[in-house]
């Protein structure tokens, strides 16, 4: 079964901390998705990359930074974590070849910045 | 981009069929409608998608009117497992998907 997997499904950090939040896809998926999730805010793009060593920012950049230096790999970084990115992290990917086709995505980090 | 219109919540009995409404008046005559929905907690998943034509897989059924101004999710046989928040999206110009707040649905028994 094809999956995309995120690191931890529970994390809590403290202000100022540095916060990498891991996804890695087994389909051999050329895009990779950021998003967070708030309530009565919905699914918000905070970055995509459409291949190794791309990234494109998203709805809601600030604050965040992605590496992608393998296919399958895709990281989400808050370089310095504050109580306003407490929030649900969904991470998706998709096939290129296969764009009008639906996005995977991983069960969610729920990370609270206290 | 294909700003998509969903009521905030629905009922359905246990067993019956669900039947949840999109509209979808400014999508383009190229654009598909997608539908997910999110399990309280868990990460959204893809259900279906549709142009033109209805649609159906394992999942449900997508039922898109003729004018593609609108269109209906069908659950043929809900049951508790289905209640989740279903979402009807289309894609922006950057061919990104634009999430709405979709539409909750809970199954009673």
């Amino acid at each position: 079964d094809v999956k995309v997997t995120q690191s931890s499904r529970y994390l809590v950090k403290r202000t100022g901390e540095k916060v990498f939040l891991e996804c890695v896809q087994d389909m051999d998926h050329e895009n990779m998705f950021w998003y967070r999730q708030d309530p009565g805010l919905g699914l918000r793009l905070i970055y995509f990359s459409y291949d190794v060593k791309m990234k494109e920012k998203g709805d809601i950049p600030e604050g965040y930074s992605v590496s992608r230096e393998k296919k399958e790999r895709f990281s989400l970084i808050l370089e310095s974590a504050s109580t306003n990115q407490t929030s649900m992290y969904l991470c998706a990917s998709s096939d290129t070849m296969d764009r009008d086709n639906g996005y995977t995505f991983g069960s969610g980090t729920r990370l609270t910045v206290v | 981009d294909a700003k998509t219109t969903q009521p905030p919540s629905m009922d359905c009995a246990e067993g019956r069929a669900a039947n949840l409404p999109c509209n979808h008046s400014t999508i383009s005559g190229n654009e598909y409608v997608y539908w997910y929905r999110q399990i309280h907690s868990q990460g959204p998943q893809y259900i279906i998608h549709g142009l033109k034509n209805n649609e159906t897989n394992e999942m449900a059924s997508l039922i898109i009117t003729e004018d593609r101004k609108s269109s209906t999710l069908i659950l043929p046989h809900a049951t508790l497992r289905d209640t989740a928040v279903y979402y009807c999206i289309g894609r922006d110009s950057n061919y990104q998907l634009i999430w709405g707040a979709g539409t909750k649905l809970i199954i009673k028994p």
